[in-house]
């Protein structure tokens, strides 16, 4: 059974730094290209960042660029997102996706809450 | 970049009714890779629809899918209490950014 399961949401102050992950198993994490997608409070999903199986490749979405980082744990088979600077915008829902932007999303996490307020 | 539109916003249908989605995209989508994703409340998306019109596992057959090129179309048959949901359309299949559309919410 596929699952993945997100951590490190919470609420943090404008300008303020956070780090979610997302612990994967029932897939082999290594060679499987991940993403992030957030979903704003009554909003839609929007792609955030994307990951390649080695890592080696990274993708972000311009509202995030410069400010979150995304990376990865083969041995650990988790996957992280540093997110610096945040702001208001970024409150969202955050969840952890298997694959990129070549395969449909099979498979999501429930997914983490990130609130960004003073 | 590719842009999807979802229409209509929302649809009020009762139990029992055919449900018609449209999603449109602003380029055409190679290969038909176009997916469509259930979201019920609190709940994380589904998967229901890859490459236009395969059915992902689980997905009940009420559930199809068609289109090609610019215009894409999620029919469920006869809806379900459980049918009542948003339903988004993500292209797929090429470089980064992963495209969604704006969703369409089906109401009772």
């Amino acid at each position: 059974e596929v699952q993945l399961l997100e951590s490190g949401g919470g609420l943090v102050q404008p300008g303020g730094s956070l780090r979610l992950s997302c612990a994967a198993s029932g897939i082999t994490f290594s060679i499987s290209a991940m993403s992030w997608v957030r979903q704003a409070p009554g909003k839609g999903l929007e792609w955030v960042s994307a990951i390649s199986g080695s890592g080696g490749s990274t993708y972000y979405a311009d509202s995030v660029k410069g400010r979150f980082t995304i990376s990865r744990d083969n041995s650990k088979t988790t996957l992280f997102l540093q997110m610096n600077s945040l702001r208001a915008e970024d409150t969202a829902v955050y969840y952890c996706v298997k694959g990129g932007s070549l395969t449909p999303s099979y498979y999501w996490g429930q997914g983490t809450l990130v609130t960004v307020s003073s | 970049e590719i842009v999807l539109t979802q229409s209509p916003g929302t649809l009020s249908l009762s139990p029992g009714e055919r449900a018609t989605l449209s999603c449109r995209a602003s380029q055409s989508v190679s290969s038909n890779y176009l997916a469509w994703y259930q979201q019920r409340p609190g709940q994380a998306p589904r998967l229901l629809i890859y490459g236009s019109s395969s059915r992902a596992t689980g997905t009940p057959d009420r559930f199809s899918g068609s289109g090609s090129g610019t215009d894409f179309t999620l029919t469920i048959s006869r809806l379900e209490p459980e049918d009542f949901a948003v339903y988004y359309c993500q292209k797929y299949g090429s470089s980064p950014p992963l495209t969604f559309g704006g969703g369409t919410k089906v109401e009772i």
